[in-house]
């Protein structure tokens, strides 16, 4: 699988958008992007994937570069309940493998 | 959508004493069932990962093994538990028809 590079850590005002920004310079064809959440002493949380086209839920957007080397999660909207780690994840068959995240502080 | 049950939440054992950690998935059958460990201040590992019954992929040596003795049960085991083996063991399940894994809550493991 692709290896993916975060920021360790950012801040954001609550209220605000948070954008987090994931590069897979590596990437191939056939690999999905992923995002997961974990926040403190609870397992990880699914938040979005995509391939090639943005994606949207009710949780956030995944914004795709037409390359496909990088990408952005955004929060809309952040509250102090997004204070979490983001993991970025290229998936290949089967298995997912996970980096050190970014540490995403919202603040008030 | 799949429901990932896991036991016990915490536990604590001492060093030599033998470990079973129990994860059980409703909602779906013959699931992808994935041991993880989260070491203090670390990223996730991926221990075990099971495609059905008594199939079992290691994805690194350890003192653990894993049995799927059940469609959706996966255990995670130890004959004699290390100070090493302490951490955050997640279990997750992936739905045969779907893409995505789902994560457990979660056993914190603090071996003493």
């Amino acid at each position: 699988d692709a290896k993916t590079t975060q920021p360790p850590s950012m801040d954001c005002a609550e209220g605000r958008a948070a954008n987090l920004p994931c590069n897979h310079s590596t990437i191939s064809g056939n690999e999905y992007v992923y995002w997961y959440r974990q926040i403190h002493s609870q397992g990880p949380q699914y938040i979005i994937h995509g391939l090639k086209n943005n994606e949207t839920n009710e949780m956030a957007s995944l914004i795709i570069t037409e390359d496909r080397k990088s990408s952005t999660l955004i929060l809309p909207h952040a509250t102090l309940r997004d204070t979490a780690v983001y993991y970025c994840i290229v998936r290949g068959y089967s298995t997912l493998t996970f980096g050190k995240g970014t540490m995403l502080l919202v603040s008030p | 959508s799949q429901t990932i049950h896991q036991w016990p939440a915490t536990l604590v054992q001492p060093v030599g004493s033998p470990l079973s950690l129990e994860c059980t998935v409703e909602g779906t059958s013959n699931p992808n069932l994935y041991w993880y460990r989260q070491a203090a201040g670390r990223g996730l590992q991926l221990l075990f990962y099971s495609v059905g019954i008594g199939q079992i992929s290691s994805e690194v040596p350890q003192n653990l093994s894993a049995s799927r003795p059940q469609d959706r049960q996966f255990i995670l085991s130890s004959k004699k538990l290390l100070l090493s083996d302490s951490g955050f063991y997640l279990c997750a399940c992936r739905a045969s028809a779907q893409e995505t894994q789902y994560f457990g809550p979660g056993t914190r493991l603090l071996v003493l």
